[in-house]
Order: C-alpha cells, then structure tokens, then sequence
C-alpha cells in the first residue's frame, strides 16, 4: 500500500502564481521529508527537504510547510516559472534507505 | 563528477529475452538502490545495497529479476526471463552514508519488452 499519498496529480498555474502540492503519511517513525522534481526524460532530482523538528523550511522560491500533529506536508512554489514545469514527488524515510514516494504530481506552468 | 551512470538508456527486447541493466554509482558512494517507474505503480524501490552486499531485496518483483554489485562502482540488474509487464523505467541511484539520505539519480533505462 501507498506509504505516501499525494495531491492533486496534476496541476495547472498561471505564471507568477503558486503552486501547492500536499501529502499525508501514517508512519510516524518517517523522520525525513525530501521532494523530488523529475523533468521528462531524467531521473528524480531532490529539490528540498525537511525533518520533523521544523515546520518549515525555505530555499529560493520553494518552501515545504510541516504538520506533525496532522501528518502532513506540502510543497509551495512561489512565483512559478514556466522552467518548474516537471512532475514533484515527495517522499519519507525513517532516516534509513527507504524512501517511500508519493505518486507524483505533473505542474505545468503557463506562460 | 559525472552522477550516477545507467546503460543502456533505452533497451527494447522481445519477451523470453535476457536483460541486463547496468549502473556506475557515484564515487565514495556506498549505498545504491535500483528503483522502477511506472504509470500505475510510480517509483517503487526493488533493492537496496550497502557496501556491496544486498539490504533489503523485498522489492524484487520475483524471481525473473536479480541484482548483483560486485564491487563499488558497479551493478547490474538482470531479468530473466523477459516479459511485457516489466516495460517501464529503471532507475538506478547512489547515496552517502554521512548522515545524509539524499539520493542521486541515474538517468535511468527505459525497458520496452514486445
């Protein structure tokens, strides 16, 4: 079963708008949160991560939101770019080798 | 460094064929996962080793598929024999035992069996 689970599956943003893609775990063991961003063609690339004892983390115009409490976290993209058109992944381990992802979510920004 | 390095990048087979996958791990490395892709199922994980030796191979659909890392720089993932419901893409990826679980993906292979 999915360990992680992942939405929307797909979403469609105006340039300059934001994007916000959520997940839910039940593993409360998972102790590390990485996103993955995969454009046709290429393998998954970590974009960003986050381990439980933030609730948020920010790098450029990417931010993942943490709720412990709910089991939940999401992805924010700010100002999105038609260049974040790609498929996002997020993901959870317990600080092991076991990543368990999401089923994906396809952004597609419009210029 | 040149990441992680899958061949071939596309492979196309008839079923009943043998297939072997092949990944050169990132330098200093010590972990590597091969991964599959589908549309139905997405990234599931086959196997995972650590210092050359197999973890966790529960993921290993049966027993057409097998994984081998003979040394740190290499490893192939092999299926024998070859059907259609293996098309998909493999990926394989390396990681870093210094507190940091980051995986480096490979390009990956596109398996299409007919």
């Amino acid at each position: 079963q999915q360990q992680v689970k992942q939405s929307p599956q797909s979403l469609i943003v105006q340039k300059g708008g934001i994007s916000i893609i959520n997940c839910a775990y039940e593993n409360t063991a998972f102790d590390y949160f990485p996103w993955y961003q995969q454009f046709p063609g290429k393998g998954p690339a970590l974009l960003i991560a986050i381990r439980p004892d933030v609730s948020e983390k920010k790098e450029g115009r990417f931010t993942i939101s943490f709720n412990k409490s709910a089991k939940q976290f999401s992805l924010h993209i700010m100002d999105s770019q038609p260049g974040d058109s790609a498929t996002y992944f997020c993901a959870a381990s317990r600080s092991d080798y076991k990543l368990s992802f999401g089923a994906g979510t396809t952004v597609t920004v419009r210029a | 460094d040149a990441g992680v390095i899958q061949s071939p990048r596309h492979e196309v087979t008839e079923m009943g064929q043998e297939v072997t996958l092949r990944c050169k791990p990132i330098s200093g490395h010590n972990s590597l996962f091969w991964y599959r892709q589908t549309m139905m199922r997405g990234l599931e994980l086959l196997i995972y080793f650590n210092n050359n030796v197999p973890i966790d191979d529960s993921g290993m659909p049966e027993d057409r598929f097998s994984a081998k890392m003979p040394n740190a720089s290499f490893s192939t993932l092999k299926i024998q024999p070859s059907e259609p419901r293996d098309s998909a893409v493999y990926f394989c990826a390396s990681s870093s035992q210094e507190g940091n679980t980051e995986a480096f993906f490979g390009q990956g292979t596109r398996l299409t069996v007919v």
